[in-house]
């Protein structure tokens, strides 16, 4: 079955940086473009970055643009997401999620909190 | 950027009630709108895309409308275990946006 296990996530001081990880299996890894979502506590849901199947392609929300990295490696399976100059207003839980457009693979990791504190 | 609107916030109804949540987008976005369903501590689960199909082990309870900027999703008779939070979110264009959220509540 289809899993997206996200790690890295912890306390971080304003300014500071941080980087997640997300592992998958259970489907072909290197065919889906990949992305990252966060919910800040207690709101809504934010898209944060996309990666194309191959790297070749990101796209990012304007709230993380210059600060945030995302990266794949197709070898391990694995999904990233490089976070500097955090900001208070990054405190969230991330999740990453890979879905294909207009079928119903859809699939969310089960999120890794980050908290960006003094 | 795409903004989608979401009402009511907050719904209260019955178990067996008919729940109908509504998603506004600020410019069209084609058919490329999914509804996802997130219960406390868990990730968002995927309901319904391209506005009306219905995802693998969805009950035929939930179904999806609508077209261009506004869509709809209906429960019919709602359950116990319908009682969350729902998200509209559009994947047709960058970036990619969610609603703020309808919360389904038990009255």
């Amino acid at each position: 079955q289809v899993q997206l296990v996200e790690s890295g996530g912890g306390v971080v001081q304003p300014g500071g940086s941080l980087r997640l990880s997300c592992v998958a299996s259970g489907f072909t890894f290197s065919t889906y473009a990949m992305h990252w979502v966060r919910q800040a506590p207690g709101k809504g849901l934010e898209w944060v970055a996309f990666v194309r199947y191959d790297g070749s392609i990101k796209y990012y929300a304007d709230s993380v643009k210059g600060r945030f990295t995302i990266s794949r490696d197709n070898s391990k399976n694995a999904l990233s997401l490089e976070m500097n100059s955090l900001r208070d207003e990054d405190t969230a839980v991330y999740y990453c999620h890979v879905f294909a457009t207009s079928t119903d693979f859809d699939y969310w990791g089960q999120g890794t909190l980050v908290t960006v504190s003094s | 950027e795409i903004v989608l609107t979401q009402s009511p916030a907050t719904v209260s109804l019955s178990p067996g009630e008919r729940a109908t949540l509504s998603c506004r987008a600020s410019q069209s976005v084609g058919k490329y709108l999914a509804w996802l369903q997130q219960k406390p501590g868990q990730a968002p689960r995927l309901l319904i895309y391209d506005t009306s199909k219905r995802a693998a082990g969805i009950p035929a309870r939930f179904s999806g409308s609508g077209s261009g900027t506004d869509f709809t999703l209906t429960i019919s008779g709602l359950e116990p275990e319908d009682f969350a939070l729902y998200y509209c979110q559009q994947r047709g264009n960058w970036p990619l946006t969610f609603g703020g959220g309808t919360k389904v509540e038990i009255k």
